[in-house]
Formats: structure tokens, sequence, C-alpha cells
């Protein structure tokens, strides 16, 4: 498993923009996944794509993955106060999961 | 289904004392990871058990161990303790089958050391 590398660091939208965060990897991958985590809570897994996968949905949330650049975007639409959080891009695995210093994200209200 | 739990959520020792911590799997999860998180670190990883056997290490001193009991259920143990283990310990389960990978979190054990 290995680490993936998000930018920006940090990130201050008002409501109901859009965010998106980027996320880049070093080699090949089996699936990348996208992961939230309030502060000071555990963290909760937000989206699955694989890699012969290009696009994925769930609720406001839309990931793409671009395997020939090695790299992933996620973007919440729409957002809320309640999306406030840092997020976390990892390859998959479950063995060794490495996280990054992920992307903080503040939405104003 | 019950989701991760850790025990305790909160904990305040001193110095050179030390410390365990508990983590229960999501049900039929053989898979426990550890993680430190701090402001100065980030999330970095302890260790994983899968079936009571370690199976991925972390780079950290060997104050930090940890096992895995027959229902898998996990405790890191953190002897010595000294001011910069102060941090959230957090675990997650998996099933431990690579063709998924999904984390579950637990809430957290906040550890504070004076």
């Amino acid at each position: 498993s290995q680490q993936g590398e998000e930018d920006p660091q940090a990130l201050s939208i008002q409501e109901g923009e859009n965010a998106t965060m980027n996320c880049s990897y070093k080699t090949s991958i089996n699936n990348l996944q996208w992961y939230r985590q309030n502060s000071g809570r555990g963290l909760v897994h937000l989206i699955l794509i694989r890699s012969n996968e290009r696009e994925k949905h769930s609720g406001r949330l839309r990931v793409t993955l671009d395997t020939s650049k090695k790299s992933s975007s996620l973007l919440i639409t729409a957002s809320r106060a309640a999306d406030t959080a840092s997020y976390f891009c990892v390859e998959g695995g479950g063995f060794k999961t490495i996280f990054g210093a992920g992307t903080r994200l503040f939405v104003k209200a | 289904k019950a989701g991760v739990t850790q025990t305790p959520r909160y904990l305040i020792k001193t110095r050179g004392q030390q410390v365990t911590l508990s983590c229960s799997p999501i049900s039929g999860h053989r898979s426990v990871s550890w993680y430190q998180q701090t402001p100065g670190q980030g999330l970095q990883f302890l260790f994983e058990y899968f079936s009571e056997t370690q199976r991925n290490k972390g780079n950290f001193p060997g104050r930090f161990s940890g096992r895995q009991f027959s229902n898998s259920r996990s405790e890191m143990n953190v002897s010595t303790l000294e001011l910069g283990d102060s941090a959230l310990y957090l675990c997650a389960s998996s099933l431990g089958d690579s063709s998924t990978g999904e984390l579950f979190f637990g809430e957290g054990s906040r550890l504070t050391v004076l």
C-alpha cells in the first residue's frame, strides 16, 4: 500500500460552493480510496475507485481517476459547513495503508 | 452491526508510566491496524495484525508493542511514556482481504502524557 499526496494542503470556501481536492501517487494501483476525518475523530471511508474506473459518484461526491497521470480528484458539490474536515487519499489494500498529510477543508457558513 | 470500539477514549498518564489501549474490530474482520496521530507528524502507521500475527510494522521504537487475540480484538501497549507520546491513537479494522482494502476506524483513544 502506498501513500497518496493531497493538494492543496488547505482549502477555505463558502457554503454552497464546490470543493476540489487532488491526489497524486507514485506507482500502479489496484484501487484508490478517499477518507474524511472530522477534528479529533476517527476516519470515515468515503469512496473507492478501482483502477479500471475513470469516474465514480456518491451523493455530492465525485471522484475521478487518471492512471496515466497517477492522479485522482475529489469534488464535493454544494458544500456544507458539516463538510469541514480533513480529506485523505490512499491506495487500498488494508495491509499497511499509509496516509499522507491530507487536505484540510474549511467551509464557511 | 457494531463498529470499531476503542477504549479508553481519554486517558492521562505521567512520564515513565505505561499504557494499554484496546480495540475491538467489526465482527468478521481479521485485520487490525494502529495509527498514531499528532499535529506535527500527522497520521503514522504503527503496526497491523492479522490472525494474531503482526504482519506489518511502522517505524516506531520498541516501546510500542501490540498483540491480537483469537477473537481479533487487539491491544497496543506503550511503555516508559514520553511527553511526545501524547497523541490520538486510532485503530482500524478490515477484512484483511486485499481485494477490498476498506478500513473502518474507531473514534480513537486520546492519550495525554504529563
